[in-house]
């Protein structure tokens, strides 16, 4: 069973800051996606990584995926309070239509 | 543009009661359809997923069955409920790729149900 763990699970900070997000794993994912969940909403995918050393950015989200594809990063700089949510990291199996998910970074951005 | 729905948006049932969930996909075709269950503020959890009519795979075994009585119709039941079955439900989908028929990886979830069981 291929699991994800995401660290750290909660985390506030006031805006402006910069923080980064954790998702690890001891398996090999042939891609690493992030969501974004707001309360009561299902999640919305911000990105996909695919290549190991792969980073992608998104305005103030850098997202990077590890060499070996079995761990992944997203940064965020200058945080706004509109970037309070749940971050979700997903890794795509072999057989690319099943996600597994992390337990989630809750992340609060305090005006 | 494709949409996803999911009815009710909230559920209080009791304990020992059925359970009917609804998950509707518009403007796309023969996707791939899936149901997560979420505990508050964590993961999500893989509870069923369909690559077709009919074809349904469990990835947890437990009191919960699910059902793909049409191409964008996946359905959630469940014949008597357990207070452990409270939780956020999420129906999502993702696109059949090509004519290879290997699955896209993105996908994209519904609003989900609130359900709690008393």
């Amino acid at each position: 069973t291929q699991l994800l763990e995401q660290s750290p699970q909660f985390l506030s900070i006031q805006e402006g800051e910069n923080l980064t997000v954790y998702c690890n794993s001891s398996s090999v994912f042939s891609s690493l996606q992030w969501y974004r969940q707001e309360p009561g909403e299902g999640p919305v995918l911000l990105v996909t990584v695919v290549t190991g050393g792969e980073v992608k950015k998104l305005k103030r989200l850098t997202f990077q995926f590890g060499d070996a594809r079995k761990d992944s990063s997203l940064h965020i700089t200058a945080a706004q309070t509109g970037d309070t949510g749940l971050y979700l990291c997903a890794g795509v199996g072999n057989a690319g239509n099943m996600l597994t998910f992390g337990g989630g970074t809750r992340l609060m951005v305090k005006p | 543009s494709q949409t996803i729905h999911q009815w009710p948006a909230t559920l209080v049932q009791p304990v020992g009661s059925p359970l009917s969930l609804e998950c509707t996909v518009e403007g796309t075709s023969n996707p791939n359809l899936y149901w997560y269950r979420q505990a508050a503020g964590r993961g999500l959890q893989l509870l069923f997923y369909s690559v077709g009519i009919g074809q349904i795979s469990s990835e947890v075994p437990q009191n919960l069955s699910a059902s793909r009585p049409q191409d964008r119709q996946f359905i959630l039941s469940s014949k008597k409920l357990l207070l452990s079955d409270s939780g956020f439900y999420l129906c999502a989908w993702s696109v059949r790729g090509g004519t290879s028929g290997i699955p896209t990886t993105e996908q994209y979830f519904g609003p989900g149900t609130r359900l709690t069981v008393t």
